[in-house]
């Protein structure tokens, strides 16, 4: 089946810890997206790429990284310097194109900072 | 870069009521689109809108384009309680940059 996944779907970590979370698609898309959810809060954009080995910032990028060395895959690290890091993340990616084409999500990581 | 202001941000209607939500720009949009985040799920695209004027239907669903592309709604005709989630307007900045809008979280009382 083709899709967009995330994993893990929990993840719990101690302050000052890095953490990595995994994004793996196979719908040959080429743009990936990365958005943080807080409770009752929309989506925010933290990372964004368009081609392999290419990536731009959202509009929170701070406190996170990411790598684009596949076309199938988008991790993110939230590092120690992410000082609110407890938040439902969102993987999403969609074909390039002009009109802005639909955008298909993974089903999310909830981390939880403890 | 572009913003969309959506408003309300809450609404809660009884079963069977009409719902609206709204999404406003100060500047022109090249395109809209709209995604709806069921609880504890992950936002589903729903339709996007291109031209002027547009007017889409699903079902009990209308999707507006204003003429001027800086306004976009969203109404249902006779809620149930399947609508229950968030309603999300987004749009693509630039080359790919896709943004979302602050959503409106629809309840339904039964």
């Amino acid at each position: 089946d083709g899709g967009i996944t995330q994993s893990p779907k929990y993840l719990f970590r101690k302050e000052g810890q890095n953490v990595t979370l995994s994004c793996e698609q196979n719908l040959n898309h080429d743009a990936m997206y990365w958005y943080r959810q807080d409770p009752g809060q929309g989506l925010r954009l933290i990372y964004y790429s368009q081609i392999v080995n290419d990536f731009q910032k959202g509009d929170i990028a701070e406190g996170y990284s990411v790598s684009r060395e596949k076309k199938e895959s988008f991790p993110l690290t939230v590092t120690s310097a992410q000082k609110n890091p407890t938040a439902f993340y969102l993987c999403a990616s969609s074909f390039l194109g002009r009109g802005g084409p639909e955008a298909f999500f993974g089903q999310g990581t909830r981390l939880t900072v403890v | 870069g572009q913003q969309v202001m959506q408003i309300p941000q809450y609404q809660h209607v009884q079963e069977g009521e009409d719902f609206t939500t709204y999404c406003n720009s100060s500047t022109t949009l090249s395109n809209i689109q709209w995604y709806k985040q069921r609880p504890g799920g992950h936002p589903v695209f729903l339709i996007q809108l291109v031209k002027s004027g547009e007017v889409k239907k699903q079902k009990r669903l209308t999707f507006q384009f204003g003429e001027a592309k800086k306004n976009s709604s969203l109404h249902i005709t006779a809620t149930q309680t399947t609508d229950v989630g968030t309603y999300f307007c987004a749009l693509i900045q630039g080359a790919q940059k896709l943004v979302f809008g602050q959503g409106t979280r629809l309840t339904i009382n039964p």
